[in-house]
């Protein structure tokens, strides 16, 4: 069946580091990728989504390609803020629209 | 628009109780879906309705869980008796359609806990 596999947590970095979180993930055909996001005290929040291979979802400096060849959809941000500090899920939802998959969630702390 | 709204915001009860949670998806949107997630794992699908109708409940604990949605708009899940494994954060979410076009919002979710 359809899962999603990220790294595991807690990341931990200081205020303008590079931040990469790694996603793969297991499907038949073309899913659709999401990254969700999870603040403190929040509901989850769609962060960014690529619906084909090579499409990139980009915000907030945040961005994503999928790669259909290695089956990833890593997360990056060129210089993390400290209100950056949340969870992040990694999602895919399969070409029939089926409920969203997730992965289990990577912490990331950031400091100043 | 309003979002996705759920209630109550948080409950503790004791193992073998019942409780019961109340989704009210926005206006309009045809499918809603319930999530449970556990603490330190990722949300994990419970129920989807498309309008009044059940899609997928293929991973819903049916001896203990089950959930509703009348004249398909606000849906009711319940779980009777509790165990303490249920104690999780109870997530529901609305989309327009099903198909992948469509964005999902999530409610603020309701936090369990059985002692």
């Amino acid at each position: 069946g359809n899962s999603v596999t990220q790294m595991e947590g807690p990341v931990t970095l200081s205020e303008e580091a590079f931040l990469t979180i790694n996603c793969t993930y297991t499907a038949t055909g073309y899913p659709s990728l999401f990254w969700y996001v999870q603040y403190p005290g929040e509901g989850l929040q769609l962060l960014l989504k690529a619906t084909k291979a090579d499409d990139k979802g980009s915000n907030k400096g945040f961005e994503a390609t999928y790669r259909k060849e290695t089956t990833s959809f890593h997360l990056e941000k060129g210089s993390v803020q400290v209100s950056d500090s949340a969870v992040y899920f990694c999602a895919l939802s399969d070409q029939a629209g089926t409920a969203l998959i997730f992965g289990k969630g990577t912490t990331l702390s950031v400091s100043s | 628009e309003a979002g996705v709204a759920q209630s109550p915001r948080y409950k503790i009860i004791e193992k073998r109780q019942s409780v019961a949670f109340w989704c009210n998806p926005i206006s309009g949107h045809a499918t809603l879906y319930w999530y449970q997630q556990i603490l330190g794992q990722g949300p994990k699908l419970l129920i989807q309705f498309q309008n009044n109708g059940v899609v997928d409940d293929s991973q819903l604990p049916k001896d203990r869980f089950s959930a509703e949605r009348l004249k398909g708009v606000d849906s009711t899940l319940k779980i009777q008796p509790a165990k303490l494994e249920d104690s999780a954060v109870y997530l529901c979410a609305s989309r327009l359609g099903g198909q992948g076009v469509y964005g999902y919002t999530f409610g603020s979710g309701t936090r369990l806990t059985v002692v």
